[in-house]
Formats: structure tokens, C-alpha cells, sequence
């Protein structure tokens, strides 16, 4: 069974760094690209990052890129979001999230995790 | 970067009824659309990829269809377990997520 829990939110003060993690199992994580996906509080779904399967290739929206950077270790099964510079608007639960090994769909979610970014 | 405008924001439907929810792009995604269902405090459940694929263990009254810029996912006998929020994803060009349609009982 596919499984994927995040970890590492909280709250978190305006213009600090916060690191989530993502911990993969269930399926070889390395054949995998994998992805990050937040959803603010009452609104939509918005991407945020996307990673190769070797990490070599890196993918973001223009509203975090150069705060935010996506890594793995698939030698762990684990994916990992540094995010830096946070502002409020990063608020949201994120969810790390598996993409399709033949298409560019998000197949398997995890539950998700709360990043509040307040003074 | 690609738009995607969802329709109905908010749905109310009665058990039984025939639902259908709409995503319009902002330009052409050659099939590459995607349903999610996300119900209260849980995360997001592929129903529907390509367009028109279920995924497997999805119940046979979901289905979607489209072309080019205009995508639709039907619900063809609404249950009560189907209250939830909808949302799809255009994945031709990076990623973007519709707005969201709220479907709860009538």
C-alpha cells in the first residue's frame, strides 16, 4: 500500500525557514517523480514544487521560487521541502503528493501538514 | 501559464440526481485533465485522469469527458458519500488546479 506522511510544520514567524519532510513507502520511491502541493486555509489546491527521479531536476511556480527548494534522499525514501523567507501568505496545509510513472498526474496524497506563518 | 475556472463553485443535489462539474482552460490541454475529491479534513482522492480514465476503485457513476479547452466530470446517480469538494487539474502545461466545486445534499 501506498503510503505518504509529511512532517515538520508548525507555526513559524514571518521570514524564517521551516523544513517538511515526507516520508514514502509502499512502492519504489526512486522510479518516482514526487511533488509538493499546498492548500491554504478555505481555498484551493495550489503546486508548489516538483522533483526528478534522481533529484537532478527541479520544478516551481513563480510564488516560491527562489524561497522555496524540493529535495529528496531516495536512498531514505524521503522527500523534503526547505522553505525560506516565509511570508503569510505561505499559510497552508501542504501535502506531499506522487506522480504518475507514465503520465503527469498526481496518483497517491498524504494526509498533509499545517504551516502557519505568524508573528 | 495555463487558467483553469471550475463551475459550479457550489452545487446542492438531491441522492439520486445526475451532477455534472465544469473546468474551462485557457488554452487547448490536449486531455490532459484530471478529478480529485477531497473530502472535510482529508487529502485529495484521484477519481478521473486523461480526461476519461477511472482510477481503480472509483465507483462507475464518476465519469469525465472533454476536449481542448472545456472538461466535464459527472456524478451519474449522486450518493450521500459523494458530499465532498471537486477539483480538477490540468497537468499538459506544469500544474494548475480549478477553483473547486462544493457538492453537498439538497
Amino acid at each position: 500500500e501506498v503510503q505518504l506522511v509529511e512532517s515538520g510544520g508548525g507555526l513559524v514567524q514571518p521570514g524564517r525557514s521551516l523544513k517538511l519532510s515526507c516520508a514514502a513507502s509502499g512502492f519504489t520511491f526512486s522510479n518516482y517523480y514526487m511533488a509538493w502541493v499546498r492548500q491554504a486555509p478555505k481555498k484551493g489546491l495550489e503546486w508548489v514544487a516538483t522533483i526528478s527521479t534522481s533529484g537532478s531536476r527541479t520544478y516551481y511556480p513563480d510564488s516560491v521560487k527562489g524561497r522555496f527548494t524540493i529535495s529528496r534522499d531516495n536512498a531514505k525514501s524521503s522527500l523534503y521541502l526547505q522553505m525560506n523567507s516565509l511570508k503569510s501568505e505561505d499559510t497552508a496545509t501542504y501535502y506531499c503528493a506522487r506522480r504518475d510513472y507514465g503520465s503527469h498526474y498526481f496518483d497517491y496524497w498524504g494526509q498533509g501538514v499545517m504551516v502557519t506563518v505568524s508573528s | 501559464d495555463i487558467q483553469m475556472t471550475q463551475s459550479p463553485s457550489f452545487l446542492s443535489a438531491s441522492v439520486g440526481d445526475r451532477v455534472t462539474i465544469n473546468c474551462k482552460a485557457s488554452q487547448n490541454i490536449n486531455k490532459y485533465l484530471d478529478w480529485y475529491q477531497q473530502k472535510h479534513g482529508e487529502a485529495p482522492k484521484l477519481l478521473i485522469y486523461n480526461t476519461n480514465n477511472l482510477q481503480t476503485g472509483i465507483p462507475s457513476r464518476f465519469s469525465g469527458s472533454g476536449s481542448g479547452t472545456d472538461y466535464t466530470l459527472t456524478i451519474s446517480s449522486l450518493q450521500p458519500e459523494d458530499v465532498a469538494t471537486y477539483f480538477c487539474l490540468q497537468h499538459s502545461s506544469r500544474w494548475t488546479f480549478g477553483g473547486g466545486t462544493k457538492l453537498e445534499l439538497k
